[in-house]
């Protein structure tokens, strides 16, 4: 049961457009949003996250978006850039759980 | 900060050997480590958690005798996989919670590829 749903795929977007890549989940537990950043053949590195006692963060041209009620958080690329073009994935943890659920990860391609 | 890192980057080796993949959190202590294995073009699989100085715990469907893992230090998880065979050619991934740190932040290493011929 994939606890955490992640939307599109894939995605091609052309320079200086805005990506953006939605999650949806299920259990009201989890706490801490995550989004990771993933280049090929290296491991994931964390690029935001947020927590449900707010409903946006900015950080740079990246933004995660956070709806409580409809239990969905979203990650927007600003002036999307090719160097951005990777595999996104979305996650949710509880505090003081070990886990963390991944999306099934949407790979970005950033277009000159 | 927060760094981790692995060991190899990448191996290749026969049937049926053994194989040591090494993970570091090179600037802060980790209480707890993880170990993923992810598949081309799909998402993360947990494969265990190690807590230092305690046996593994496993997911289901991870065969424990095959996938040895040991969490000798605060700053060290090593896991060995044990005879391998060509089905266990994979991306393995560590990732690492920092012992001060705030939520569920996890810290991952840069993977290793394994190839087993």
């Amino acid at each position: 049961q994939q606890q955490v749903k992640q939307s599109p795929q894939s995605l091609i977007v052309q320079k200086g457009g805005i990506s953006i890549i939605n999650c949806a989940y299920e259990n009201t537990a989890f706490d801490y949003f995550p989004w990771y950043q993933q280049f090929p053949g290296k491991g994931p590195a964390l690029l935001i996250a947020i927590r449900p006692d707010v409903s946006e963060k900015k950080e740079g041209r990246f933004t995660i978006s956070f709806n409580k009620s409809a239990k969905q958080f979203s990650l927007h690329i600003m002036d999307s850039q090719p160097g951005d073009s990777a595999t996104y994935f979305c996650a949710a943890s509880i505090t003081g759980a070990n886990n963390l659920f991944f999306g099934t990860g949407t790979r970005l391609t950033v277009i000159p | 900060g927060a760094v981790v890192s692995q060991h190899p980057s990448w191996v290749i080796c026969k049937s049926g050997t053994s194989v040591k993949i090494e993970c570091r959190s090179l600037d802060f202590q980790a209480t707890t480590m993880f170990w993923y294995r992810q598949f081309p073009k799909q998402s993360l699989m947990l494969m265990a958690t190690s807590n230092e100085g305690s046996k593994a715990t496993y997911e289901q469907g991870v065969e424990k005798d095959k996938f040895l893992i040991n969490h000798a230090s605060l700053t060290l998880s090593t896991l060995t996989v044990t005879s391998a065979h060509p089905e266990d050619s994979s991306f393995y991934i560590c990732s690492a919670k920092e012992l001060a740190g705030r939520y569920n932040e996890q810290f991952f290493g840069p993977g290793t590829r394994l190839t087993v011929l």
